[in-house]
Order: C-alpha cells, then structure tokens, then sequence
C-alpha cells in the first residue's frame, strides 16, 4: 500500500535557525497536505498543495511540491518558541476513497 | 463553536471491557475519519465514511467497529479493549469542497489495563 516516509523524526533548533523537514510519498500523489499539532493538541491544517512543482508561503513557512508529486518539504524560516510541535505531511493518490495517508511526523523542539 | 467534539477526553479500561468514543462535527461536512496515534508512528486511519449511510476500513480496523448514526455523528466501538489499543484517538471530518482540510477533534487519550 502506500507509504508516506517523513524525515527527520526529531529536530532541534535554536530560536532564530532555519528548520526542514521533508516528506516522501512511495507513489505519485495528487495533493499533499501539511499539518500541525502543538504538544498535547490535535492536528491542525496548514495548507494543501495540488500542482507540480508548486511553492506556497505562509509568513516564515514555505511549502514546496515535487515536479514528480513524490516529495514535499516544509521549510521554516528563523525559528520562533512558537513554532513549537510537531509536523506532518499527509499525502492524498487521485481515486483513493481513503484520501490521506500520514507520514509519521516531526517533532520540532525550539530552544530559546 | 464550529467544529468536531468528541467525547469523552480521557478513558481508562480494563482489558475486556467495552465502549464507544462519540464524535460530531457541526460544519456539515460530508466525509468523517477514526484516527488513532501512537509515539512515532503518526495518524493510522481507523476507519472513515465517505459520506451519510456508508463506512469502510482504513489501515488498521482489527479490534474497532463504527456507526455513521446521520451525517453529523460517527462512533468509534471498541468491543473487547486490549493493551494494544491504548492510544490517543482523533476523529476528523472533511468537505468536499473548499481547501479539503481535515478538522480534527481534540482527542480521546485511552488507556487499557
């Protein structure tokens, strides 16, 4: 079936450091979502990206799309305490009732 | 407030023992999803239902039976708890249209004994 593999699983960063985690998806994806879940919450969307190659910016998040719509990173612009949680991609295959497969996230730590 | 609710926020069980986690989601959305997430695995689905009247297994359905009971409720049975069943359960709904995000409820932290 398939799989979503999302890298690094942890990741710490003195406030201020740039911060990236990446995502790859076993088959070629139609969409891919990004989430965020503060410590002890439940996952909240951040964005969905459809088109190949596609980049989007949210403030200091920058969301890029593979050409080939395997891959996908989350990159974070000088870190805040914030920004805190941990960060999963989540990858939707065209046709799939089931729609979203998760990677298994990571874990950012913001030092101050 | 808009969103998912689901009830109730922490459950402990002995092993045996059974239950049902409640979920409702007041955005009218059409597609709802049983979630469970264990410490460096991520989001498993449970089982969804794509819209009113139907329900399917996701990846991990072993042990778990559902009811979409109308188009704003979806529960989650636990017949015979296990250990392996402790885990935090989200429920998640979806529109069909828009930004095709998932809400997520705040979650059931569930432990087995």
């Amino acid at each position: 079936g398939q799989q979503v593999m999302q890298i690094p699983q942890y990741q710490h960063v003195q406030e201020g450091e740039d911060f990236t985690t990446y995502c790859n998806s076993s088959t070629t994806l139609s969409n891919i979502q990004w989430y965020k879940q503060r410590p002890g919450g439940h996952p909240v969307f951040l964005i969905q990206l459809v088109k190949s190659g596609e980049v989007k910016k949210q403030k200091r998040l920058t969301f890029q799309f593979g050409e080939a719509k395997k891959n996908s990173s989350l990159h974070i612009t000088a870190t805040q305490t914030t920004d805190v949680g941990t960060y999963f991609c989540a990858g939707g295959v065209s046709g799939s009732a089931r729609q979203l497969t998760f990677g298994s996230g990571t874990q950012l730590t913001v030092l101050p | 407030n808009a969103g998912v609710t689901q009830t109730p926020k922490f459950q402990v069980l002995k092993t045996g023992q059974s239950m049902t986690l409640q979920c409702a989601q007041d955005m009218n959305h059409n597609s709802m999803y049983w979630y469970r997430q264990d410490p460096g695995m991520g989001l498993r689905l449970i089982y969804y239902s794509a819209s009113e009247g139907t329900t399917d297994k996701g990846e991990v359905p072993n042990g778990y039976n559902v009811s979409r009971l109308n188009k704003r409720e979806f529960s989650l049975r636990l017949e015979s708890a296990a250990p392996s069943q402790t885990s935090v359960y989200f429920c998640a709904s979806r529109s069909g249209t828009g930004n095709y995000g998932y809400t997520f409820g705040s979650g059931t932290r569930l432990t087995v004994v």
